[in-house]
């Protein structure tokens, strides 16, 4: 069965650049969306197919992808990107839907 | 504005069962696919099932595949899920989403705690 697979933690200071990873085999095949979640509240999407950022994202957030891993990248990050982060692929039917273990991310 | 109201949470023993309800409201409910997703406390998220926007296909995760159950009224805006045969470890949050692959819409979330 496929996997993705994301470092547990990940710690930067504040104005430094955060890079996340999600890897998998199924990545090269399929688009990866990734969810910011904080403590009690529901997760909400950052980055979709890949690259793109909904309407209201912070432009620091960006999505790359190399083979079978992505990355995501939060550029200048701040206090409050502290959080726990999400990569998710799925096929293209929702048949069988996958997320990484999620990464947290410490602002120093 | 797009909202999403989870409801029907709360403890059962292990074995029995629950059904949970997803009201939508401020988009054409008919027109999407919709998801449950859980996460168990401190721990991860985990995708349960979808159903198509027009109930004929639904998928599921392994670890509640035949003993889930998906499903939705259009009319009604609503989207279920019966669990049935409740074990410990489907303990979780469960959170509705929209979306066919992906989420950009959440639900606030429904506890259920599984426990004797």
């Amino acid at each position: 069965s496929y996997e993705l697979t994301q470092p547990p933690s990940v710690s930067v200071s504040p104005g430094q650049t955060a890079r996340i990873t999600c890897s998998g085999d199924i990545l090269p095949n399929q688009y990866t969306h990734w969810y910011q979640q904080k403590p009690g509240q529901a997760p909400a999407l950052i980055i979709n197919k890949d690259i793109e950022r909904p309407s209201g994202i912070p432009e620091r957030f960006s999505g790359s992808r190399s083979g079978t891993t992505v990355t995501l990248t939060i550029s200048a990050v701040q206090a409050e990107d502290e959080a726990d982060y999400y990569c998710q692929s799925a096929d293209s039917n929702a048949a069988y839907v996958l997320f990484g273990g999620g990464t947290r991310l410490t602002v120093l | 504005q797009v909202q999403l109201v989870e409801s029907g949470g709360g403890v059962v023993q292990p074995g029995r069962s629950l059904r949970l309800s997803c009201v939508a409201s401020g988009f054409t409910f008919s027109y999407y696919g919709m998801h449950w997703v859980r996460q168990a406390p401190g721990k991860g998220l985990e995708w349960v099932a979808v159903m198509w926007h027009d109930g004929n296909n639904e998928h599921y995760g392994d670890s509640v595949k035949g003993r889930f159950t998906i499903s939705r009224d259009n009319s009604k805006n609503t989207l279920y899920l019966q669990m049935n045969s409740l074990r410990v470890e489907d303990t979780a949050t469960y959170y509705c989403a929209r979306g066919e692959t992906y989420y950009r819409f959440w639900g606030q979330g429904t506890l259920v705690t599984v426990s004797s």
